[in-house]
């Protein structure tokens, strides 16, 4: 069964320093999203991304966060200069073109900021 | 505002019983509802989704319930069993809009 995968499942960075989580989405999905969690908080929703463009964005998706999609099958989110607050897990979701399809989520990078 | 919330954070189960988990939703553009289930250090994954057209979704050993006139959702597991140990977060979408709007999570643990 096709599932969403994440690279790393864990980076540990200085605060300050740039880091970028990868995930390769489900091949024939079309909407890409990005989630944090804080640790014993629930999920939260960052971007949502479609045909090549930030479709929304939350109020955490500030200029220090950027997200690509490189190529046909990676999804990236760059924080540029990373603050202790960021220290979550970040979660990648994908779904198919239809809005009554469900998103899917990958296991995960956890990060933590030093 | 918009909010989907728990009612109990954590639920213990006797195992082979049935659990009940409820969510309040406050959003009543909110037409479509997801429950999904969180293992530790893992994703949170697809159990069911119901649409607001509906009051009723059954699936695998799950049920979704859905109350527009009192905004309530509830996922019933039955004959629980110790792989349903996760956190359970309730979930709502508008159909206009993208994103998941997820609740804070009920942990449910399972008794021997």
């Amino acid at each position: 069964e096709p599932e969403v995968t994440q690279t790393p499942s864990h980076q540990v960075t200085q605060m300050g320093q740039e880091v970028i989580l990868r995930c390769v989405p489900i091949s024939n999905h079309l909407y890409f999203y990005w989630y944090r969690q804080i640790l014993g908080q629930k999920v939260e929703f960052l971007v949502s991304f479609y045909n090549n463009e930030i479709s929304e964005k939350s109020e955490i998706f500030d200029d220090q966060f950027s997200v690509e999609r490189p190529d046909g099958s990676n999804f990236t989110l760059k924080i540029r200069s990373t603050k202790l607050e960021d220290s979550a897990m970040y979660f990648c979701a994908s779904r198919t073109g239809a809005l009554t399809d469900t998103q899917y989520f990958g296991p995960g990078t956890r990060l933590t900021v030093l | 505002g918009e909010s989907v919330g728990l009612h109990l954070p954590t639920l213990s189960v006797q195992e082979g019983d049935n659990s009940i988990i409820n969510c309040a939703y406050s959003n009543s553009a909110s037409d479509y509802f997801i429950w999904y289930k969180q293992e530790s250090g893992k994703g949170p994954q697809f159990i069911i989704d119901i649409r607001s057209n509906m009051d009723k979704r059954q699936g695998q050993r799950v049920t979704v319930l859905l109350n527009k006139t009192v905004k309530h959702l509830s996922l019933q597991i039955a004959a629980t069993q110790p792989g349903d140990s996760a956190v359970y977060f309730c979930a709502e979408r508008r159909s206009s809009a993208s994103k998941i709007i997820f609740g804070s999570g009920t942990r449910l643990s399972i008794r021997p």
